[in-house]
């Protein structure tokens, strides 16, 4: 069964702070990766994904997100945050028939 | 690209009632949709695929006869919540698979009375 941890609930992060956002996963073959984002009630934006290859991932946003397989971490990062980025960060494991496994989400918070 | 949509966006309905909900891709076909439920501060949970042509395959726990799901074209897949009660109030998000990728509409949110 594959699943998705991101051990950080809440980040808050002044603005033009860089920003990481943890996730890790299981899932017994290569997994399908994908980092999404979701303001307030609304859908999810998908920011990035990783199928294979480059383990560096470049996504919208200025969003990135390395591919470590040694440590099944996938986490996202950018160099320097907006206000426009403080929403729910949600990571998510996919299988080969692209059904999808969510983390609990990341809340981030940006302070002027 | 890319785009889905979902209707409503909100309802409200009183208990015993049915309400269906339509997700669309808009500029392209799917031949898989997803549905996901999400509860207030919570991760979505992944409710059933829809294959277009074909029923709809559940996750373990989702009563079927409850939430049915209609795939009744490329770029159509209907939700309905049949009898609704207040527990069924949620945020319920699909998503379109266009090759490797989902894409998810805005989302409707289910008041039950």
């Amino acid at each position: 069964a594959q699943s998705v941890t991101q051990p950080d609930i809440h980040i808050t992060v002044s603005e033009g702070a860089s920003l990481e956002l943890r996730c890790n996963y299981s899932y017994g073959a290569t997994p399908y990766l994908f980092w999404y984002v979701q303001s307030p009630g609304q859908g999810l934006q998908l920011l990035l994904k990783y199928f294979s290859g480059d383990t560096l991932v470049q996504g919208i946003k200025g969003f990135e997100a390395e591919f470590k397989r040694s440590q099944s971490s996938f986490n996202l990062r950018k160099p320097s945050v907006h206000w426009s980025d403080a929403a729910e960060y949600f990571c998510a494991v996919g299988s080969n028939d692209y059904k999808l496994s969510f983390g609990a989400g990341t809340t981030v918070t940006v302070r002027a | 690209g890319a785009v889905v949509s979902q209707h409503p966006s909100w309802v409200i309905c009183k208990s015993g009632t049915s309400v269906k909900i339509e997700c669309r891709s808009l500029d392209f076909q799917a031949t898989t949709m997803f549905w996901y439920r999400q509860f207030p501060k919570q991760s979505l949970m992944l409710m059933a695929t829809s294959n277009e042509g074909s029923k709809a395959t559940y996750e373990q726990g989702v009563e079927k006869d409850k939430f049915l799901i209609n795939h009744a074209s490329l770029t159509l897949s209907t939700l309905t919540v049949t009898s609704a009660h207040p527990e069924d109030s949620s945020f319920y998000i699909c998503s379109a698979r266009l090759g490797d990728t989902g894409y998810f509409g805005p989302g409707t949110r289910l008041l039950v009375l």
